[in-house]
Parts: C-alpha cells; sequence; structure tokens
C-alpha cells in the first residue's frame, strides 16, 4: 500500500497563473515532506522542504502548506513559469536511516 | 552539485546477464542510496548504505544486491537480469542540511533495458 501519493499524474496551467500540486500520506510519524522536481534524463533535485511540526514554508515562488489532521501537503507555485515544467515528486521522511518514501509524481506544464 | 556520477548512463543486456551499476561521489557522504523510477510508481528505494560495508534493504530489493567497500563508491548487482529490471536507476546521497531535512541528493541515472 502506499503510503505517499499523488493522485494527480499531471496539471496543465498558463504562464503567470497558480499551480497547486497535492500529496497525501498514511503515516503520521513522518517527520519531514519534501518536494523534487525533476526534469527528463536528469536526476531528481530539491526544491523544498517542510517539518511536520510547520504548517508552512516558502521559498520565493514556491510555498509548501502542511495540514496534518488531514495529512495532506500542497505546493504552490506562484507565478508560473515555462521553465517549471517538469514531474514533481513528494517524498516523506521516516524515522530509519533518512529514508524518504516518494509519491508517483505529477507532471506539470506551464503553458506560455 | 553533489559531486554524485553513474556509470554507465545507458546499458542494454539480455535476461539472465550479471549487471553492475556503480554510483560515485566526492564528498564523503555517510548515506547513499539505489532507486529504481517507473512510470507511476515514482521513485522506490531498492537498497541503502550508511557507511563502509553496512547495508540495508529498501522497499523493492529482490533481485539486487549492494557492496560498499569504500566511502565514495557505491555498487548495485543485478545477479541474473530480468526484463522486470528494466528501469532508470539513481544513485543518492544524504547531506544534513540546515533545515534538519537531511535532503537527498540525485545522481544523473542510469536507464537500463533488459531484452
Amino acid at each position: 500500500d502506499q503510503q505517499v501519493k499523488q493522485n494527480s499524474p499531471s496539471l496543465s496551467v498558463q504562464e503567470g497563473r497558480i499551480s497547486i500540486l497535492n500529496c497525501d500520506y498514511t503515516n503520521s510519524m513522518f517527520d519531514y515532506f519534501l518536494w523534487y522536481k525533476k526534469y527528463p534524463a536528469e536526476g531528481p533535485t530539491f526544491l523544498i522542504s517542510i517539518s511536520s511540526i510547520k504548517d508552512k514554508n516558502e521559498d520565493g515562488r514556491f510555498t509548501v502548506f502542511l495540514n496534518k489532521s488531514a495529512k495532506h501537503l500542497s505546493l504552490h507555485i506562484v507565478p508560473s513559469q515555462p521553465g517549471d515544467s517538469a514531474v514533481y515528486f513528494c517524498a516523506a521522511r521516516g524515522n530509519a536511516g533518512n529514508m524518504l518514501t516518494f509519491g508517483g509524481g505529477t507532471r506539470l506544464m506551464v503553458k506560455p | 552539485d553533489a559531486g554524485i556520477t553513474q556509470s554507465p548512463r545507458h546499458k542494454v543486456t539480455e535476461t539472465g546477464t550479471p549487471v553492475t551499476l556503480r554510483c560515485h561521489q566526492t564528498e564523503n557522504h555517510r548515506y547513499m542510496y539505489w532507486y529504481r523510477q517507473d512510470p507511476g510508481h515514482g521513485l522506490r528505494l531498492i537498497h541503502y548504505s550508511y557507511g563502509v560495508k553496512d547495508t540495508d534493504k529498501g522497499e523493492v530489493s529482490d533481485g539486487y544486491s549492494v557492496s560498499r567497500s569504500k566511502t565514495e563508491d557505491f555498487l548495485l548487482t543485478l545477479e541474473s537480469a530480468t526484463s522486470s529490471q528494466t528501469s532508470v536507476y539513481f544513485c543518492a546521497i544524504s547531506v544534513s542540511g540546515t533545515t534538519g531535512s537531511n535532503e537527498q541528493f540525485f545522481g544523473p541515472g542510469t536507464r537500463l533495458t533488459v531484452l
């Protein structure tokens, strides 16, 4: 059973608008949540993270929101740019070995 | 750039042959990981290492073995490759950052095709 799920396989938005990517998890023991961006033929790159004791973390155009009661997090990108077009993975960190559990990914397409 | 390289970057092999993928890091990080990426599954952990000669299984370890005889190198071996092991393989290292999240940094990947 997947502990981390991204239910939307793809998302298309217009340049300049907001992109909202969602992620749900089941394990209440996760202590950190991370977002990664992946371009074709490259490895994933770290984008932003949030501790389980916080509900918001912001870094430039990227903001991650955490709703622990709903076991839900979201990544907001404002404003969206064509260069943001990529696959986005959410990940959750457990306690052992700094291991991450990844969601299935959401492909974001930002149209000019 | 966390100084991670993977070799080979592409490989085509036949069912039943052994395959070894290499991950090399230049910054002496303790933790190293091997993942596979498949459509709809995201990245799944195969094995990880927390030091020289210290390794443990991940979520999808069947059919894979690993070795770490030096801090900088983490090898992934498919003893007898099967078509279900066709995938893109990523190596990662864990870095203790100021945020406390110990984010992982990934290599460029190896695309493996088993015919």
